[in-house]
């Protein structure tokens, strides 16, 4: 079945500095890459996401790249700012139908 | 906020008890999900269901148990043969049956078990 790695843990960046997350899947039939966001005490909330068939996206200060030869996918943050601060989860599906999800980056933004 | 809800936001039971969660969705979505939310685990998927009286094991499905009498609502029950049924249970909801298109998050119930 599908695996995702999603690192590092934990991130802390000074305000304004770009974060990077990065997290690579097994299942090489994936073919649905989102990016959730959980701040603290409140729900997982959809960012952004991709599919196989693009390999960039962007949305304002934030952007996910794919690589599907490598099975890894990155979502950057530009100019973050305080209230980027929360657990990011990446999630591949597609394969076998499901959606496996990575444990999650704690982003700190540091005034 | 708004459209999935759960109830209630904290949960108390003894060990050996069964005790059921509530999701709620007016999004019309065909499909919902129940995930479990552990310290530095992510989300894990225990139950899905794509259509109203049909539902599917996640990954993690021992101790659970779940029905969707009616496309609104998808309750879960951990029965007392869940062995470590303390966690923060998610439930989510999507336009589309399909795990390839957004999901809708409930606020969560965080249940404790002692």
């Amino acid at each position: 079945g599908e695996n995702v790695e999603q690192h590092p843990s934990t991130l802390s960046v000074q305000e304004g500095d770009s974060a990077v997350i990065k997290c690579t899947y097994s299942d090489s039939a994936s073919n649905y890459f989102p990016w959730y966001k959980q701040e603290l005490g409140k729900r997982p909330q959809l960012i952004i996401d991709i599919r196989s068939n693009v390999g960039e996206k962007k949305d304002q200060r934030i952007a996910v790249t794919l690589n599907k030869t490598a099975k890894h996918f990155s979502l950057h943050i530009t100019e973050t700012q305080p209230e980027d601060s929360a657990v990011y989860f990446c999630a591949a599906s597609g394969g076998d139908d499901k959606i496996i999800f990575g444990k999650g980056t704690r982003l700190h933004i540091l005034p | 906020d708004g459209g999935i809800t759960q109830s209630p936001k904290y949960l108390f039971r003894k060990e050996g008890q069964n005790v059921t969660l509530s999701c709620e969705q007016n999004l019309n979505h065909d499909a919902m999900y129940w995930y479990r939310q552990d310290p530095g685990q992510g989300l894990r998927l225990i139950y899905y269901s794509q259509i109203v009286n049909d539902f599917q094991k996640g990954d993690i499905a021992e101790g659970y148990s779940v029905s969707r009498e009616k496309k609104e609502s998808f309750p879960l029950t951990v029965t007392s043969a869940q062995k470590n049924p303390t966690a923060f249970y998610l439930c989510a909801s999507s336009i589309v049956a399909s795990f390839s298109y957004e999901q809708y998050f409930g606020p969560g119930t965080r249940l404790t078990v002692t």
